[in-house]
């Protein structure tokens, strides 16, 4: 069964601490993997699309990597704004549909 | 600006009753979704739709319903035979063929009592 696991399930970091979020997935072939932010009470926003093992992805202090069996999503020197909850969700070539299956997701909290 | 609207923000309702919860996007996606977001689990797929007249159940479909009649438009209706039905729900939309990122609409969240 397709599966995604997110860890760790809360994170809380200083400002300028930086850490690393982890998305392990269990697909039988991926087509795309993909993170968002979700602040309280609004949607998610996409952050990025990763496709094959070695990818990486830069946006301001987030960098997300992609290995076969797992994703991190770097974050470099944290302000209090990135606080939010981070989703990861795959997409398996069964589906043609766009099916995404989702995380649980990380809830980071960033003090100042 | 192109994007996703969903209406309203906070919707109540009494048990028994149907509701229909809107989603418009104007970005000229083909697909659009419909996911649910309880506390401490990950989004579940309610329905999908790749084009216009069809759509397909997703994961937890039962006591939901939607129509497809309109590219833009992409209506849910919660049923009183859906039983649990409060939750934050979430529209969705995507390029059907290039690309298959999701970009979702702020959510309604809705409270049955």
């Amino acid at each position: 069964e397709d599966q995604v696991t997110q860890s760790p399930e809360a994170l809380r970091l200083q400002e300028g601490e930086s850490s690393s979020l982890n998305c392990s997935y269990t697909v039988s072939g991926l087509r795309g993997l993909f993170w968002y932010r979700q602040d309280p009470g609004k949607g998610p926003e996409f952050l990025f699309t990763l496709y094959s093992a070695g990818e990486e992805k830069e946006k301001e202090r987030l960098k997300a990597t992609l290995t076969k069996k797992e994703s991190f999503l770097h974050i470099t020197a944290p302000k209090p704004e990135d606080s939010a909850t981070y989703l990861c969700a795959v997409q398996a070539p069964s589906s043609n549909t766009g099916k995404l299956i989702f995380g649980q997701g990380t809830t980071l909290q960033v003090k100042p | 600006d192109g994007g996703i609207t969903q209406s309203p923000k906070y919707l109540f309702r009494k048990e028994g009753q149907n509701v229909t919860l809107s989603c418009e996007q104007n970005l000229n996606h083909d697909a659009m979704y419909w996911y649910r977001q309880d506390p401490g689990q990950g989004l579940r797929l309610i329905y999908y739709s790749q084009i216009v007249n069809d759509f397909q159940k997703g994961d937890i479909a039962e006591g939901y319903s939607v129509s497809r009649e309109k590219k833009e438009s992409f209506p849910l209706t919660v049923t009183s035979a859906q039983k649990n039905p409060t939750a934050f729900y979430l529209c969705a939309s995507s390029r059907r063929r290039e690309s298959y990122e999701q970009y979702f609409g702020p959510g309604t969240r809705l409270t049955v009592t």
